[in-house]
């Protein structure tokens, strides 16, 4: 079964900081990989999505890549802000169409 | 506002109650999913609905029932749960089949059983 890692737990930076984030799964038989940010008492965002076949995908000032073959893929965020706080999510998809989600990364940005 | 709506946004209930969790996407989307978040644990996808169909039931034990009337609207009928159901459950959209398209969730209900 397809296990989603997710280092660190939390973490804290100083605003103006760039940053990355860890994902990591155990089958690199993927469909596709999702980042999503969780706000309190709100519901997930989708941030970016990359498909199997692709290595990056940019929005803004976030960047995430894939390394299907090692089972990795890291979120950056260039010059954090305080309104980045949040919790990030990765997900992956199988080729059976089913969806496997880290437990997250907690990331509080300094004013 | 993501454009997906879930009502209650909170609810308390007995092991005894029924009650149900609406949720209602105003983006034209054809598949929706119902999500629950427990407290330090991975997100789990309980059900998938693709042009009102149920295609997936993630083995969800039978004190929860879908119910999908229209591709706008999903409902979670809940009956006898038991404490350890407690958790967020958030519903989420996208455009096309399953995963291939981006997902929008909408804000959760958190769900708290006595």
């Amino acid at each position: 079964k397809q296990e989603v890692t997710q280092i660190p737990a939390a973490l804290s930076v100083p605003e103006g900081e760039n940053l990355v984030l860890n994902c990591s799964f155990t089958d690199s038989a993927i469909y596709n990989l999702q980042w999503f940010r969780q706000d309190p008492g709100k519901g997930l965002t989708s941030l970016l999505l990359i498909q199997s076949s692709q290595r990056e995908q940019t929005s803004g000032r976030l960047n995430a890549s894939l390394d299907k073959s090692s089972g990795r893929s890291t979120l950056y965020i260039a010059a954090s802000q305080p309104g980045d706080s949040a919790t990030y999510l990765c997900a992956v998809e199988d080729g059976a169409n089913n969806l496997f989600f880290g437990t997250g990364t907690r990331l509080t940005v300094i004013p | 506002e993501t454009g997906v709506t879930q009502t209650p946004r909170h609810l308390v209930m007995g092991m005894t109650n029924k009650k149900s969790l609406k949720c209602e996407q105003h983006l034209g989307h054809n598949a929706m999913y119902w999500y629950k978040q427990s407290a330090k644990k991975p997100l789990e996808l309980m059900f998938v609905y693709n042009f009102k169909e149920q295609t997936e039931n993630n083995s969800v034990p039978s004190r929860f029932s879908p119910e999908c009337p229209n591709s706008s609207h999903l409902f979670l009928h809940l009956h006898t749960l038991q404490p350890e159901d407690s958790a967020l459950y958030l519903c989420a959209s996208s455009q096309g089949k399953v995963y291939q398209e981006t997902q929008y969730f909408g804000p959760g209900t958190r769900l708290l059983v006595l």
